[in-house]
Parts: structure tokens; sequence; C-alpha cells
């Protein structure tokens, strides 16, 4: 069964670097993910295709303090620099045969 | 610019309908194949339903297999899903969401949602 994992909370201080966890289940270490970012009483936000080689394609505006690295069947979200907006729930996206995944968000606070 | 509009939602009676339409403009929206996603108050997304760009392929998540369908007018550049039989637990804001190529479902772009209550 296809199922991401993401620790649900994560907290680092303004100006300091988080790097967030997403985890594959097992048979799928291959897959590509995707991370949104949800601003408080906002829709979801595109961040970055992630590939499994940790290349990434990055949207639209996203700054370059937003990068994205891999390692087996984990997949990370690194945010550098932490600013106030970037205090928001994180999300990671995959999908199997006619289905897509969602994992269960980290929820990060920026102290 | 690109823009993705929720429209529909409300509060309905459990076991009544609702349809829910999804606005595009900023692109060629028959080239794009297309997602339902929902978020239950306080809780994480959970996928609900794609249709590709044709019309021809779609799939649907078992909660809500049987009770909704997804459908789409490329030439009115809207994306619908109706939904029947709605239950309690279908309580959420509804995000329709732009796959970036057919075959590789990334999401790339985000309506703002609709808000749906299933209440009596």
């Amino acid at each position: 069964q296809l199922v991401l994992t993401q620790t649900p909370s994560a907290s680092a201080s303004l100006g300091a670097s988080v790097k967030l966890t997403c985890t594959l289940s097992s048979g799928h270490s291959s897959n590509v993910i995707v991370w949104h970012q949800q601003q408080p009483e906002k829709g979801p936000r595109y961040l970055m295709k992630l590939n499994s080689d940790g290349s990434h394609n990055k949207g639209d505006g996203i700054p370059d303090r937003f990068s994205g690295s891999s390692s087996g069947a984990e997949r990370y979200l690194t945010i550098s620099s932490l600013q106030s907006e970037d205090e928001a729930d994180y999300y990671c996206q995959t999908w199997g045969t006619g289905i897509l995944v969602f994992g269960g968000g980290t929820k990060l606070t920026v102290l | 610019q690109v823009q993705l509009v929720e429209s529909g939602g409300g509060v309905v009676q459990p076991g009544r309908s609702l349809r829910l339409s999804c606005a595009a403009s900023g692109f060629t929206f028959s080239s794009y194949t297309f997602h339902w996603v929902r978020q239950a108050p306080g809780k994480g997304l959970e996928w609900v339903a794609v249709m590709s760009n044709d019309g021809h392929t779609k799939y649907y998540a078992d909660s809500v297999r049987g009770r909704f369908t997804v459908s789409r007018d490329n030439s009115k550049s809207t994306l619908y899903l109706q939904m029947d039989s709605l239950r309690a637990e279908d309580t959420a804001v509804y995000y329709c969401a732009r796959q970036v190529e057919r075959g590789v479902w990334v999401i790339d772009f985000w309506g703002q949602g609709t808000l749906v209550t299933v209440s009596s």
C-alpha cells in the first residue's frame, strides 16, 4: 500500500534552517513526490516536484531558500533563513495507479 | 494569470446532493487533467477524484466512489463535481487542482476552495 509518512509538527527559530521529512512506504522508494505549502486560512501552493535522485523543479516564484533532497525512501524539504511567512502546513504528495496520495502534513512553527 | 475559482459550496442536509464548479482561466483548460481534493476542518488533504483532459479517464477515492461524479465542459473551461448521497463526513473545503502533465500526477496549481457543510 502506498503511504506517505510525515512528522506531525516541527519548529525552528526565525532565520534558522529546518528540514522536513516525507517517507515513502516499502516498495515505493523510487516514487517522485511533490511538496505543497498551505499557509493559515489559505489554499495549498505548489512548492516543488522532487525526484528520487534529489533533483527538483520548483514552482514559479518559490524562493531559493526552499530546496529538496532525497535519500532512499526519504524525501526532504529544507527551508533556510526561516521567515515568519514560512509558518504553515507542509504536505507531500505522490501517486500510484489510479490514486493520488498525500502525507498527513507537518505543521511548521517559526519561533 | 492562471486562476481556478471554485463555487457551489454551502450547507446541505445528509442524503441530499450538491454540484461544485471550478472555472479556469489564464491557460488552455482542455490540455490539462484536473483533480478534486478536499480538507475536512482541522484535518489534512484528501484526494477525491481525477479527470483527464479529454474526459475519458476518471478515478475516484474509495470514500466517494459511487456517490460522486466528476465531469468537465472544455468549451466553458469548467470542471464539475456532482456530489450525491452526501454524508456528514463529506464536510470539507473542496479544492480543484491542475495536474502539470499527462501521466505525471503532479499538482502544480490549486484553487482557493469552496466549503461544503453537510448537516441537518
